[in-house]
């Protein structure tokens, strides 16, 4: 299975700041890789696809990038509604396998 | 506009069966490609379970004889037969739909707790 490693675990940023998070995939996973915010009791929320493709409604300071074993979101414009846990997940093989989550907190 | 619409959570003694369905809108279920993702209390994502376009289905190691995903074309939705269920099955459920050309759609979720 591929394992994906987030990094860091958590972050805190001040509103405005520019925040980056890191997934590294064990194995070369082309551009199949996903981003996702979760807040509490809630349900995922996709990012972005495709490594670099904004879902449809998302704001644009979302952004992704990267591809092989190294990606990256970046949130350019911290905001207090951005306080939340990301997840990166690959889709390139079977089972999908997720990171284990960046939690962001506002300072 | 697409839908997921997940049911069949509850209250289930170790050893149970449950079944959880995913009706889905908006979309065709057989032409995409679906997951079951869970998350246990205070946990993160878990993939549990994923069928391809073609019927091609693969599942974590730790529900792997336990579980069966399917699907029914006439009704447009997803299903997670789960048997042998055990406590650390406990957990949020979610279907998804995922498209590598215009991203992925989520369930709202369905609780499956495990207790005696």
């Amino acid at each position: 299975d591929i394992q994906m490693t987030q990094s860091p675990s958590s972050l805190s940023a001040s509103v405005g700041d520019r925040v980056t998070i890191t997934c590294r995939a064990s194995q070369d996973i082309s551009d199949h890789l996903a981003w996702f915010q979760q807040k509490a009791g809630k349900a995922p929320k996709s990012l972005i696809y495709a490594a670099s493709s904004l879902q449809g409604g998302v704001p644009s300071k979302f952004s992704g990038s990267g591809s092989g074993t190294e990606f990256t979101l970046t949130i350019s414009s911290l905001q207090p509604d951005d306080s939340a846990t990301y997840y990166c997940q690959h889709y390139a093989t079977s089972p999908r396998t997720f990171g284990q989550g960046t939690k962001v907190e506002i300072k | 506009e697409v839908q997921l619409v997940e049911s069949g959570g509850g209250l289930i003694q170790p050893g149970g069966s449950l079944r959880l369905s995913c009706a889905a809108s908006g979309f065709t279920v057989s032409n995409s490609y679906m997951s079951w993702v869970r998350q246990a209390p205070g946990k993160g994502l878990e993939g549990v379970s994923f069928i391809s376009r073609g019927g091609d289905t693969s599942y974590a190691d730790s529900v792997r004889g336990r579980f069966t995903i399917s699907r029914d074309n006439s009704k447009n939705t997803l299903y997670l037969q789960m048997n042998s269920l055990r406590v650390d099955d406990t957990a949020l459920y979610f279907c998804a739909r995922e498209s590598h050309q215009i991203g992925w759609n989520w369930g709202q979720g369905t609780l499956v707790t495990v207790s005696s």
